[in-house]
């Protein structure tokens, strides 16, 4: 089906342990994205791209690194990962603009122990 | 930078009764969005409002958007169980290409018998 694909779906962290999220989208959007969703907290952008091969930071980049090196896939790396990043993160995908809203994946539920 | 307030945050309704949510964002914007999220689950996009006295119907939603007063509302007639959900808007930066949305904290609707 076509549509925004996450993995893993689930994954618990030691601190200081690193860890790559893969988003994959097979709708041939130009914008890609990840969000982390907290308790009351809505969703809040960590990094986006508009197109292959660029990324710009969103509201809380700090402690995640991110890649589009094709156009289909965003990844989302923690380098050494930290309790306060125990979320469930959002990747989604759009047209330019988007006229429809973001086509978002199942999440990614991140444990940090 | 760009603000999302949705009230209230919580909301808990009876069946058959009727409730309106809203949405208020701090800067001009050319799009809204409404989203719903079931519990662990991902989010759905139910309506995108592109102009100003926008109104989209599905059911018994219906959303609106006042671009002048900054302001996009969900209605909610004669509510029923299955509307039980997190429902969040999102307002659309007219930021050129660096095109992102930016998302209220939700508000959690649990609709009782």
């Amino acid at each position: 089906n076509a549509g925004v694909t996450q993995t893993p779906k689930f994954r618990v962290l030691k601190t200081g342990q690193s860890m790559t999220l893969l988003c994959a989208q097979d709708m041939n959007h130009e914008y890609m994205y990840w969000y982390r969703q907290d308790p009351g907290m809505g969703l809040r952008l960590i990094h986006y791209s508009v197109g292959e091969g660029t990324t710009a930071k969103g509201e809380v980049p700090d402690g995640y690194n991110v890649s589009r090196l094709k156009k289909q896939n965003f990844l989302l790396g923690l380098e050494s990962a930290a309790p306060s990043q125990t979320s469930v993160y959002f990747c989604a995908s759009s047209y330019i603009p988007p006229s429809y809203g973001y086509t978002f994946g199942s999440g990614t539920r991140l444990t940090v122990v | 930078e760009l603000k999302v307030e949705q009230n209230p945050l919580f909301l808990s309704m009876q069946e058959g009764k009727n409730y309106t949510i809203y949405c208020n964002y701090s800067t001009t914007s050319d799009r809204l969005y409404w989203y719903r999220q079931d519990p662990g689950k991902s989010l759905e996009s139910l309506f995108v409002l592109l102009s100003n006295g926008a109104v989209k119907q599905e059911g018994r939603l219906m959303a609106s958007l006042d671009t002048k007063a900054r302001l996009s509302t969900l209605h909610i007639t004669a509510a029923v169980h299955d509307l039980s959900a997190t429902y969040f808007c999102a307002v659309g930066n007219s930021g050129g290409s660096n095109y992102k949305l930016t998302f209220g904290k939700g508000t959690l609707l649990t609709v009782n018998p």
